[in-house]
């Protein structure tokens, strides 16, 4: 399989503890996106990497969460002391720097309990 | 007006029907737009890509009205595999660097038999 891998895909936690999601895009991209969704909304944007630098960040990325991409291929996400309102799917995507075109992988599903 | 706005249905059509979505958005420089797919607790797929007035593919057609400033996408001949809910996508500012997508909350489509 060629396409965008997360794990886990799915993750229960307790409120307070730290949880770290993978991402693998798709080889030859060279920007990941991280993504939001909660039930009935579309995804909110999160961060976004070209190669190993962080371009862009969302305001809803509080000081609680930290992406990160050390040598431009995988890239985690960490939310630390998870809060309820952080039960969501994340979505990770990826694209080519040529194109605006993005393939989503198929999403860590947290609920913190 | 929000940045990207979707009814968001549901729109119940019989198999074979030819179902029509809209959507608006608030960003007059935008330039290009997408279509994505997601089917319950699954990611988002991506449709289709319009970079102009309008793209067709098979039975799909989505256009852009530049000056009301909306997009629709056209499904002819439904098909029960259909059913999902249909998110209109604008890339949020590609030209000042960012590549975000700003997504709409999606139009739930379920194609009855």
């Amino acid at each position: 399989d060629t396409g965008v891998s997360q794990d886990p895909r799915h993750k229960i936690t307790k409120r307070g503890q730290n949880v770290t999601f993978r991402c693998d895009p798709i080889s030859e991209h060279n920007r990941l996106y991280w993504y939001r969704q909660t039930l009935g909304q579309g995804p909110e944007f999160l961060t976004y990497f070209q190669n190993e630098a962080q371009l862009e960040k969302s305001r809803l990325l509080s000081d609680r969460f930290s992406a990160e991409r050390p040598k431009g291929s995988f890239s985690t996400l960490e939310i630390q002391r998870t809060e309820q309102g952080d039960s969501a799917m994340y979505l990770c995507a990826s694209s080519l720097e040529s194109g605006n075109e993005q393939y989503f992988g198929p999403g860590t599903r947290l609920t913190v309990t | 007006r929000k940045e990207v706005e979707q009814d968001p249905g549901p729109f119940n059509v019989p198999e074979g029907a030819t179902v029509a979505f809209n959507c608006t958005y608030s960003n007059s420089a935008s330039q290009s737009f997408f279509w994505y797919r997601q089917d319950c607790r699954k990611e988002p797929k991506l449709l289709m890509s319009v970079y102009s007035s309008g793209n067709e593919d098979g039975r799909f057609t989505a256009q852009l009205n530049r000056a009301s400033q909306y997009i629709s996408l056209l499904i002819r001949d439904s098909k029960l595999s259909d059913s999902a809910t249909y998110l209109c996508v604008l890339p949020r500012d590609p030209g000042a660097g960012s590549y975000q997508l700003t997504f709409g909350k999606g139009t739930k489509l379920s194609v009855i038999p």
